[in-house]
C-alpha cells in the first residue's frame, strides 16, 4: 500500500519564523507534489518536483521554497511565514503507472 | 490554460438515494485524464474514479460512476444507494498527458451532506 506521510497534522507558528513542512513517500515516486488547500479555492499547485533537485513552481510558489535532496522526501518550506499562509498544505505523489496521485493525511498551519 | 469548475459548493442527499455531483472542464485538448477524489472530514484525501477521454464508455467503481460528455466537457459524479460514509468533500481533476510533469488542474470541490 502506497503510504504519503507529512510530518505534522496541526503547526502554529508565529508571524516572520521559518517553517519546514516534510513529506515522505516510500513507494520511490519520482514525482511530488505539494498543494494548498483554502476553502472555495479548491487545491492549488505551489511547486512540484519530477526528481532529486529537480522542482517547478506551481500557480501560487511566492513566498515559499522546495528542497528535494532524497527521493523520498519532499520539504515545503516558508522562509518567512506570514498570516495569509495560514492554511491546509497537501502533499502528493503520483505513480505513473496507475496514473493515480496519492497524498498525505495534510498539515494544517496556523500562522499568528 | 486548462479550468475546471464545479459549480455546486455544496450538496445534500437522503442516506440510499442517488446523487450527482457536477463537474466542467476547459481545454484545447483531445486526449486527457479526468478525476474525481474524495476527502473526507480530517482525513487523507483519495481516488475515487478515473476516466482517460479517449474511451467512450463512462468509468463505474462500485457505487460510483461518471457521466462523461465529451463534447459538451462534462464530467459528472454518480453516487448510487448513499452511505453517511460518503459525506466529504469531493473534487473534480484533470491532467493533460502531454505536460509530462504530471500536473493536476482541482476544482474547487463540493462538499456532500448525507442525511440520515
Amino acid at each position: 500500500d502506497v503510504k504519503v506521510t507529512q510530518s505534522s497534522r496541526y503547526l502554529v507558528k508565529r508571524t516572520g519564523e521559518k517553517v519546514f513542512l516534510e513529506c515522505v513517500q516510500d513507494m520511490d515516486h519520482e514525482n511530488m507534489f505539494w498543494y494548498r488547500q483554502d476553502p472555495g479555492l479548491g487545491l492549488r499547485l505551489i511547486y512540484f518536483s519530477y526528481d532529486v533537485k529537480m522542482k517547478e513552481k506551481g500557480d501560487i510558489p511566492e513566498g515559499y521554497s522546495v528542497s528535494r535532496e532524497k527521493k523520498e522526501r519532499f520539504s515545503l518550506i516558508l522562509e518567512s511565514a506570514s498570516t495569509n499562509q495560514t492554511s491546509m498544505y497537501l502533499c502528493a505523489s503520483h505513480i505513473p503507472s496507475t496514473n493515480t496521485q496519492y497524498f498525505g493525511p495534510g498539515t494544517r498551519l496556523t500562522v499568528l | 490554460a486548462q479550468t475546471v469548475t464545479q459549480s455546486q459548493p455544496e450538496m445534500s442527499v437522503q442516506e440510499a438515494e442517488t446523487v450527482t455531483l457536477s463537474c466542467t472542464y476547459d481545454t484545447s485538448e483531445s486526449d486527457y485524464y479526468l478525476f474525481w477524489y474524495k476527502q473526507p472530514p480530517s482525513r487523507q484525501m483519495i481516488l475515487v474514479i478515473r476516466q482517460e477521454a479517449y474511451k467512450q464508455q463512462n468509468a463505474t467503481e462500485n457505487r460510483f460512476s461518471v457521466n462523461f460528455q465529451k463534447a459538451a466537457k462534462s464530467f459528472s459524479l454518480k453516487i448510487s444507494d448513499s452511505q453517511l460514509g460518503d459525506a466529504a468533500m469531493y473534487f473534480c481533476a484533470y491532467r493533460s498527458p502531454t505536460s509530462g510533469t504530471y500536473k493536476y488542474i482541482f476544482g474547487t470541490g463540493t462538499r456532500l451532506k448525507v442525511l440520515a
